[in-house]
């Protein structure tokens, strides 16, 4: 696609229930990226896909919280068992990757969940 | 490890005036720079990217600079306007850590009318 679309753009559950959060990159982007936003701050690295490669989960918060990338396009986040604290907007971005990393990101533009 | 840091936090500014953004990075090693801007409660939407061999880039009344051995960065807007209210993030892609992008914490810019 044009650019970056993430499903659904708000989303408000029940603190224990499960979600699934869903970024389509631009089309061609081997790279994939989810970064969460808490009110007020700057943003907080989740985890990264880069084609066929094993996943950057070095961000993920809890084990509550993965991530898969079918078919190294569209990509889920799922948040089991859902806390206030994961309350938040959830950003996906994609880039172009190759030998080296001079590419830009592209956002799109975030759901934001709410845990009540 | 790589640390951006943004100055001012908030600026506030009649329409009409110039005025420059500032970032820093504790380490130059770096393939890029890129200065986003975030309307409240949207997305990021990529203003400008600065590759590590450039000095400069420039996109209508926006202007970004990149002293890659300083570790510093501008962001220079002209005449600013009501409709550049938003918060700037600067962004490094560094060397080292993997691929990950590290953010700057932002600065709130209000332009009055």
């Amino acid at each position: 696609g044009a650019g970056v679309s993430q499903s659904p753009s708000n989303k408000v559950t029940e603190k224990g229930k499960d979600v699934e959060l869903r970024c389509d990159p631009i089309s061609g982007h081997t790279a994939l990226y989810w970064y969460r936003q808490s009110l007020g701050q700057g943003l907080e690295f989740l985890i990264y896909f880069q084609g066929n490669s094993a996943p950057d989960k070095s961000g993920l918060p809890s084990d509550r919280f993965s991530a898969e990338r079918t078919g190294g396009s569209v990509s889920t986040l799922t948040i089991q068992r859902t806390q206030q604290e994961d309350s938040a907007v959830y950003l996906c971005a994609s880039s172009l990757e190759g030998v080296v990393s001079n590419y830009g990101y592209t956002f799109g533009s975030g759901t934001r969940l709410t845990v009540v | 490890k790589q640390e951006v840091t943004q100055i001012p936090a908030a600026l506030s500014v009649p329409e009409g005036e110039n005025l420059v953004l500032n970032c820093s990075f504790t380490d130059s090693a770096i393939y890029n720079l890129q200065w986003f801007r975030q309307d409240p409660g949207k997305g990021l939407t990529s203003l400008l990217l600065i590759q590590s061999s450039q000095r400069e880039q420039t996109s209508g009344r926006l202007n970004a600079s990149l002293d890659k051995s300083s570790g510093r960065s501008t962001l220079y807007i002209a005449a600013s306007q009501p409709g550049d209210s938003a918060t700037y993030l600067c962004a490094v892609r560094p060397h080292t850590g993997g691929f990950k992008t590290i953010f700057g914490a932002g600065t709130r810019l209000f332009v009055k009318a």
